[in-house]
């Protein structure tokens, strides 16, 4: 079972505020971090697979941000909006397999 | 388009029967993943199918059995179903790339009693 934390487990947020998130993960055997949106009553969606140190992916207004030595990734919302409320997950993948590790997730509350 | 349907998307059983939730999808994808979904865990990874004939326990698969007779479905078999079983179950299907981004269906919520 691989350890993937993420924090807070939940945050509520001002409409046109941003705000951001983390996700810490292994630093070792490190293949890929992926980011997936969780709206309520529906299934998660993909935003973001990142493989490579550095790496800065951006959808919109969310954008993402890795550090594979250190283990961490951050999630940023700017200028939130009511749509954007939802759990958002990440979801480690080590360099032997396919199959991702979850966190548990962040949920953010836009709140107009 | 292509999709991954689950199904019931709703059921209520009694403790000891033997349940099976239906995962079909049209992407052709070789990877198929069965998760759980419960307050404070996100998902957990139950079992999981690289092909045909292949299947691999997950995190959390005591209780549960998987089969893979095509590309297409990957059934979940809960053999005896127990009131710790109740939860929202996710089916997820990938390709063969390791980056592959995982297609989630839209969830079965089973509630054992």
């Amino acid at each position: 079972i691989l350890n993937v934390e993420q924090s807070p487990q939940s945050l509520h947020v001002q409409e046109g505020d941003s705000t951001n998130f983390t996700c810490s993960f292994p630093s070792s055997n490190f293949y890929a971090l992926h980011w997936y949106r969780w709206e309520t009553a529906k299934s998660p969606e993909a935003l973001f697979v990142m493989t490579l140190n550095g790496d800065e992916k951006k959808k919109g207004r969310i954008s993402a941000t890795l550090n594979t030595k250190e283990g961490y990734s951050y999630l940023y919302i700017k200028g939130s909006q009511p749509e954007d409320s939802a759990t958002y997950l990440c979801a480690f993948s080590p360099r032997s397999d396919y199959k991702l590790s979850f966190g548990a997730g962040t949920t953010v509350t836009v709140r107009a | 388009d292509a999709e991954i349907t689950q199904s019931p998307r709703h059921k209520i059983t009694e403790t000891g029967r033997q349940v099976t939730l239906a995962c079909h999808q049209t992407w052709n994808h070789n990877n198929m993943f069965w998760y759980r979904q419960d307050l404070g865990h996100g998902l957990r990874l139950i079992h999981y199918s690289y092909g045909v004939q292949d299947t691999n326990k997950g995190e959390v698969s005591d209780g549960y059995s998987v089969s893979r007779s095509n590309t297409e479905d990957l059934p979940l078999t809960l053999e005896s179903a127990a009131s710790s079983q109740t939860s929202v179950y996710f089916c997820a299907s990938s390709d063969g790339n390791p980056t592959g981004e995982l297609f989630f269906g839209e969830g079965s919520r089973l509630t054992v009693l």
